[in-house]
């Protein structure tokens, strides 16, 4: 059983749609939950970074992390075609700062259609 | 923000050459970078880690002659994969504690071998 477990997708869903993408997790010393935004042939580029449990908004963009269920999830209101990209979510027991080695998802691939 | 400079974006050499990536922190010091390996439509698999100064750590099953990581000062850290071959070829990032929360990627390097 794999770390970190992420449905690869693809998905697809009209423009305007509330997106939920979801991972789950089996290490319960993961404090330090993160979504990142792939597109294709680029770099990933951080869009949330949550501590511990509970929820964190920035614009269209929510994260939600419960610890008890070992499950997160990034939720994307009105989405737009821009936002097709492939979403990684990531993980860590301390600090990046620190130097902590990150755990990714598989990613799920997301394609917003006009 | 952080930003982290990888050269070159894209790579075409032959069999039984050797390729060397860069990556470079353009506005914040660099002691730790990981090296990631992606094939296409998976996830980041952590090759090695490098620290400023020391060897670098590489991840179980991932060969240190075949794949060379410097870390040569706060800014720089380098892999040269050595004698590439066809299943060599691959897309590499790097990443690397940044300001603030999460890490940053560079915006990766396609290798391919031919």
């Amino acid at each position: 059983q794999k770390e970190v477990e992420q449905d690869p997708g693809p998905l697809s869903v009209p423009e305007g749609a509330i997106v939920s993408l979801n991972c789950t997790y089996s290490n319960s010393a993961f404090q330090y939950f993160m979504w990142y935004r792939q597109y294709s042939r680029k770099g990933p580029e951080l869009l949330m970074y949550t501590y511990s449990s509970g929820n964190k908004e920035d614009g269209r963009f929510t994260a939600q992390v419960d610890k008890s269920s070992k499950y997160i999830s990034l939720f994307i209101r009105d989405s737009q075609p821009s936002d097709s990209a492939t979403y990684l979510c990531a993980m860590s027991g301390g600090l990046t700062g620190g130097g902590n080695k990150l755990t990714f998802g598989t990613g799920t691939q997301l394609k917003v259609e006009l | 923000g952080a930003v982290v400079s990888q050269h070159p974006s894209r790579v075409i050499c032959k069999s039984g050459t050797s390729v060397k990536i860069e990556c470079r922190s353009l506005d914040f010091q660099a002691t730790t970078m990981f090296w990631y390996r992606q094939f296409p439509k998976q996830s980041l698999m952590l090759m090695a880690t490098s620290n400023e100064g020391s060897k670098a750590t590489y991840e179980q099953g991932v060969e240190k002659d075949k794949f060379l990581i410097n870390h040569a000062s706060l800014t720089l850290s380098t892999l040269t994969v050595t004698s590439a071959h066809p299943e060599d070829s691959s897309f590499y990032i790097c990443s690397a504690p940044g300001r603030g929360y999460g890490y940053t990627f560079g915006s990766g390097t396609r290798l391919t071998v031919v």
